[in-house]
């Protein structure tokens, strides 16, 4: 079966650095994304990355490993506003996105 | 500014009866979605459409309905036959399907209960 694993919570203090993991066994594989989404609110794109390596953007950083089918979300100078659920999808060989429950990071002052 | 509208955001229903959440887009999107979600899960897929007058059925479309008669809606019905329809709604609409970089944009999501 497909699966997508992700921490279910984290705890940061504003300021600092994380770094989020996300694991995935899928059927093929044809990108993964990154979404942040506030609670109650609509997710909204971050990032996505098809090729090994590390795309930068701002604050926000994502990795993948296609061989060890690991990626990680790193987010630098927390702000009290990065406080979100993080979602890590995966485009499997279908070109259908398989979700990760999800990662809850908290950032305290 | 372009984007989607969810409505309504919050909606009670009893059990037995069928109901409709509406999602309208002015983006110019081809393919629309509507997702679950649950506590502790992923984002579950219940209908796709790419085109306007054809969708598809996700993972978990059973007790749902769509209609892709506009390129700009894409209406869901929750009907009586969904034995646990209590759950976040969520609609997308993406440039097209069957590419890698098919990034989604979303409404901000319709809230269902069962009472």
């Amino acid at each position: 079966g497909q699966n997508i694993d992700q921490p279910t919570e984290m705890t940061a203090t504003e300021g600092a650095i994380v770094q989020i993991n996300c694991t995935y066994q899928t059927s093929g594989f044809n990108g993964l994304f990154w979404y942040q989404q506030h609670a109650g609110e609509a997710p909204t794109f971050l990032s996505y990355n098809v090729l090994d390596g590390l795309e930068e953007k701002g604050r926000f950083s994502s990795f993948l490993s296609r061989s060890k089918g690991y990626s990680y979300l790193l987010l630098k100078e927390l702000q009290m506003k990065d406080s979100a659920s993080y979602l890590c999808a995966v485009m499997d060989s279908n070109y259908q996105l398989i979700w990760g429950a999800g990662t809850k990071l908290i950032i305290k002052p | 500014d372009g984007g989607i509208t969810q409505s309504p955001k919050y909606l009670f229903r009893k059990e037995g009866q069928n109901v409709t959440l509406s999602c309208e887009q002015n983006l110019n999107h081809d393919a629309m979605y509507w997702y679950r979600q649950d506590p502790g899960q992923g984002l579950r897929l219940i209908y796709y459409s790419q085109i306007v007058n054809d969708f598809q059925k996700g993972d978990i479309a059973e007790g749902y309905s769509v209609s892709r008669e506009k390129k700009e809606s894409f209406p869901l019905t929750v009907t009586s036959a969904q034995k646990n329809p209590t759950a976040f709604y969520l609609c997308a609409s993406s440039t097209a399907l069957g590419t890698g970089a098919n990034v989604l944009t979303f409404g901000a999501g319709s809230r269902l209960t069962v009472l």
